[in-house]
């Protein structure tokens, strides 16, 4: 099936630093993609909207120029965080729709844990 | 306004007995989607069932099945003979074909009870 890989699993680093994040679909091409925030037990919050060849589109409230999303090829979708701080600490996640067909459900990449010190 | 209600952020139910997650939401456009997630401690999100705006028939994967009720604007998952894997927490979500986003609700904490 569908399958979505993001990468790294895991970041910890030092508060100031720039993290990214990179979401990719394995088997197939994915002209849309989005990022979302997860507190701990809470929902996903949808951050932006990842569309191949042109900007992104982000949600009200999410600060375009502390999460930038580059989405260069039909398989690849990246979220920096730059000059991180420790609230930007959460779990990120992204999805992608497989085939552009609407009644297909999002693949989910397995998530981001990103703890800044 | 919250297009995602699900009211219950608890349940506890015992093994093998059947399990309702209320999920109900808004929205004016005529061609939409709503889909049950899964989400375990692991924090994977796996995707349960899709109900589409124009089935006339209630999904049904497995165990799961999606008890849609379109005037009242209600999804509800059902899981059939819980089972103690199923503890995690569960996710009501919809998409509007206008912007293909897909919203989710705040979620169901299912603990299956031994």
């Amino acid at each position: 099936g569908a399958v979505v890989s993001q990468h790294p699993s895991r970041v910890i680093c030092k508060s100031g630093t720039s993290v990214k994040i990179e979401c990719r679909s394995l088997d197939f091409q994915a002209t849309t993609m989005f990022w979302y925030r997860q507190f701990p037990k809470k929902s996903l919050m949808l951050m932006a909207t990842s569309n191949e060849g042109s900007k992104a589109t982000y949600e009200q409230g999410v600060e375009k120029d502390k999460f930038l999303i580059n989405h260069a090829s039909l398989t690849l979708s990246t979220l920096t965080v730059t000059s991180a701080h420790p609230e930007d600490s959460s779990f990120y996640i992204c999805s992608a729709n497989a085939g552009g067909r609407r009644n297909q459900p999002q693949h989910f990449g397995d998530g981001t844990r990103l703890s800044i010190l | 306004a919250q297009k995602i209600t699900q009211t219950q952020p608890g349940m506890f139910v015992q093994e093998k007995e059947a399990v309702t997650l209320d999920c109900t939401y808004d929205t004016s456009d005529q061609s939409y989607g709503l889909f049950w997630y899964k989400q375990p401690s692991s924090g994977e999100m796996i995707f349960l069932i899709y109900q589409g705006s124009y089935d006339e028939q209630n999904a049904t994967e497995g165990r799961y099945s999606l008890n849609f009720q379109k005037a009242r604007k209600s999804a509800n998952l059902v899981i059939s003979a819980s089972q103690l894997g199923d503890s995690a927490m569960y996710f009501c979500a919809m998409r509007e074909y206008r912007d293909d986003k897909i919203i989710f609700g705040k979620g169901t904490r299912l603990h299956i009870l031994p």
